[in-house]
């Protein structure tokens, strides 16, 4: 069953721009997992952010995480059309057996 | 290896035929784990293996779908039969450990059932 929902699903910026996506999901979890799935590739995991962790930066990622809202963002600053792509949050339900449970995604377009 | 490894890349089988799909983990990662994404939707987990040994198969359709993961050997999931809903991209993803494991992914392999 689908744990995490995604919004927008789909979004359009300007090259330079923020972005930010949500996540939200309905069960405890052990981490929730931001990865990235450009058109007609595989997934490229981003980050990776603890139940015990409320915000995670790498590069120009920042994710945040409030387990009492049961939510994460994803934000990308200064976009570039190479972030184009489609971005995925999982979840690793506390009693799931370590499997993801998969958010629907969020498309993101970043024009030129 | 360094990168999780699937082949083939894309699979075209008929209504009934068998689909046969390989994943190579990391080398010295325990846990395998098969998703399935159809449409470029959300991704659906199929099943897990801790080494050889199958940790987690909630996922998986009881009748046509099996996976094994043997020593030396590549992963493979196996379809019978294949039906026209079959058709998506499987992923496999490896990780090291269970449990706050970044799970890496494979570049999927496309199949189409016509």
């Amino acid at each position: 069953s689908q744990q995490g929902e995604e919004d927008p699903q789909a979004l359009s910026i300007q090259e330079g721009e923020n972005a930010t996506m949500n996540c939200s999901y309905k069960t405890s979890i052990n981490n929730l997992q931001w990865y990235r799935q450009n058109s007609g590739r595989g997934l490229v995991h981003l980050i990776l952010i603890r139940s015990n962790e409320r915000e995670k930066h790498s590069g120009r990622l920042r994710v945040t995480l409030d387990t009492s809202k049961k939510s994460s963002s994803l934000l990308i600053t200064a976009s570039r059309a190479a972030d184009t792509a489609s971005y995925f949050c999982a979840t690793d339900p506390l009693d799931s057996n370590y499997q993801l449970i998969w958010g629907a995604g969020t498309k993101l377009i970043i024009k030129p | 290896g360094e990168e999780v490894a699937q082949t083939p890349k894309h699979l075209v089988r008929g209504e009934g035929q068998k689909a046969k799909l390989y994943c190579a983990p990391i080398k010295g990662h325990s846990y395998v784990f098969w998703y399935q994404q159809v449409l470029k939707n959300e991704f659906k987990f199929l099943i897990s293996f801790q080494n050889e040994n199958v940790f987690d198969e909630t996922g998986m359709p009881k009748e046509r779908f099996s996976a094994k993961c043997l020593p030396n050997s590549p992963c493979s999931l196996e379809i019978q039969a294949t039906k026209l809903e079959d058709s998506a991209v499987y992923f496999c993803a490896s990780s090291q450990w269970a449990g706050e494991e970044t799970q890496y992914f494979g570049p999927g392999t496309r199949l189409l059932v016509l």
